[in-house]
């Protein structure tokens, strides 16, 4: 089946780097994001990852993917005051028309 | 926000009566979702639409049903909305290489 699990809070200092964790059960998939939601917005894409790929950096973002652990992990640099936000993990699942199936959020808490 | 809007943003509504959300794109893009995000689960398809009158169900699909007559629209309906079904309702499009960009959000109450 389908499962996304992610830790469901961190809490960083200004200016420190921020790793948050994904892990995801279907093999098939094809692409993997992260994506950013800050109160009653919507989601935000951050960036995201080809199943064949290892790493992806853009900018102060660094996503690893593990593809036989089935990890992912989202490293943010030099985190800042406005990285406050939830962070979801996803991956698309091509058979129901890349559909994205969602881990429950990981709450990013960046104190000052 | 790759040009997706959504209506309405807001909507207060009894049990029992039926609900329409839009969604629209301005890009003509193929593939259109409709998800819900509850406290705890991220979010989670409800249908989606790969054409022109072309949908499938999601995970969640009960409850629902939906309708795309233009490349532009895609129309989510509750046809007698429930307590449940209280949430905010989010539309997507993919894009090229697989982007999947979001629109604002429905938030939907149901009394």
């Amino acid at each position: 089946g389908e499962d996304v699990e992610q830790s469901l809070f961190l809490s960083v200092r200004e200016g420190d780097s921020s790793v948050i964790n994904c892990t995801y059960t279907d093999s098939s998939s094809t692409y993997l994001y992260w994506y950013k939601q800050e109160p009653g917005a919507g989601l935000q894409l951050l960036t995201y990852i080809f199943s064949n790929m290892d790493m992806k950096q853009d900018q102060r973002l660094t996503v690893l993917l593990n593809k036989k652990d089935k990890h992912l992990s989202l490293r943010i640099a030099d985190t800042q005051t406005g990285d406050s936000a939830i962070y979801f993990c996803a991956e698309s699942i091509e058979e129901y028309g890349n559909k994205l199936v969602f881990g429950a959020g990981t709450i990013l808490r960046v104190k000052s | 926000d790759a040009g997706i809007t959504q209506s309405p943003r807001h909507k207060v509504t009894e049990t029992g009566t039926p609900v329409t959300l839009r969604c629209h794109q301005t890009e003509n893009h193929r593939y259109m979702y409709w998800y819900r995000q509850d406290p705890g689960h991220g979010l989670r398809l409800i249908h989606y639409s790969y054409g022109v009158k072309d949908t499938d169900k999601g995970e969640v699909s009960d409850g629902y049903s939906v309708s795309r007559s233009k490349t532009e629209d895609f129309l989510l309906t509750l046809e007698s909305a429930t307590s449940s079904q209280t949430s905010v309702y989010f539309c997507a499009i993919m894009a090229d290489y697989n982007e999947q960009f979001f629109g604002p959000g429905t938030r939907l109450t149901v009394l």
